[in-house]
C-alpha cells in the first residue's frame, strides 16, 4: 500500500530564509513522488515530481526535492522564501499503473512566510 | 492551452437533494479521476476513469455517489440524497494515460455546501 505522512502541518518562515517541507513515504514497489502547492482559492499546481530518474529533483519557483530511498524521505526545499509562497503543500505518492496511476495526498504543510 | 475545468465553482444545496458536478479534462487526455478534500486535508480519491468505462471506483464512500464519462471527455459526478457530510471540495484531475509516472492536472474544484 501506498501512503505519505507530512511531518508538519505548519510551517513558518521569515522572507529570505530557507524553507524545508518534510514528507515521508511508504511503497510496496518503487514510487513516483510528486508535490504540489494549493494557493487559497486556486486549483492544484505541480511543483515538481520524481520517476526514478535523478535524485535531485528541480521544479519551479526554486523548489527542489531530494528522494532519498534508505531514509524513505520526499522532502521539499527551498534557498529563499518569498512572500507568494505562502500556501498550502502537499506531498503525493503515485499507486502505479497497477491501481491506475491513483495518487495518494499527504494532510498537507501550510507555510507562512513572515515579511 | 486550455486546463481541466469544472462546474459549478460553487453548489449549496438542501439534504436530501441530487447534484450534478462536471468536469471538462484536457484535450486528448485519456485518464480522468475524481477527488474529495475535506476542510484542512489532502484529497482523497473517488474514482478514475481510462476511456469511457470506471477502471476503478473504490474510493467512492456509497451508493449515492455515481459518476459516467459517457464519451471519454466529459465526465459528471452524481450525488443523490445528499447529505451534510458530504460538504468538501471535489476534484477532477485528467492525465494522458495511466502510467505510475503520469502528472494529474487539477481543476479548480467544485465547494459543495449541503445545508
Amino acid at each position: 500500500a501506498q501512503s505519505v505522512t507530512q511531518l508538519d502541518s505548519h510551517v513558518s518562515v521569515s522572507e529570505g530564509t530557507p524553507v524545508l517541507l518534510r514528507c515521508n513515504y511508504s511503497s510496496s514497489y518503487s514510487p513516483s513522488l510528486f508535490w504540489y502547492v494549493q494557493h487559497p482559492n486556486k486549483g492544484l499546481q505541480l511543483l515538481l515530481k520524481y520517476t526514478s530518474a535523478a535524485t535531485l529533483v528541480k521544479g519551479i519557483n526554486g523548489f527542489e526535492a531530494e528522494f532519498k530511498k534508505s531514509e524513505t524521505s520526499f522532502h521539499l526545499t527551498k534557498p529563499s522564501a518569498h512572500m507568494s509562497d505562502a500556501a498550502e503543500y502537499f506531498c503525493v505518492v503515485s499507486g502505479g499503473s497497477n491501481t491506475g496511476n491513483q495518487f495518494y495526498f499527504g494532510t498537507g504543510t501550510s507555510l507562512t512566510v513572515i515579511p | 492551452g486550455a486546463g481541466v475545468s469544472q462546474t459549478p465553482s460553487n453548489k449549496v444545496t438542501e439534504k436530501g437533494k441530487y447534484v450534478e458536478l462536471r468536469c471538462d479534462p484536457i484535450s486528448g487526455h485519456t485518464a480522468l479521476y475524481w477527488y474529495r478534500q475535506s476542510l484542512g486535508q489532502g484529497p482523497e480519491f473517488l474514482i478514475y476513469f481510462q476511456g469511457t468505462g470506471a477502471a476503478d471506483d473504490s474510493g467512492l464512500p456509497n451508493d449515492r455517489f455515481f459518476a459516467v464519462r459517457p464519451e471519454g471527455s466529459v465526465s459528471t459526478l452524481k450525488i443523490q440524497r445528499t447529505e451534510r457530510g458530504d460538504s468538501a471540495v471535489y476534484l477532477c484531475a485528467s492525465s494522458l494515460q495511466t502510467s505510475g509516472t503520469d502528472t494529474q492536472y487539477f481543476g479548480p474544484g467544485t465547494r459543495l455546501t449541503v445545508l
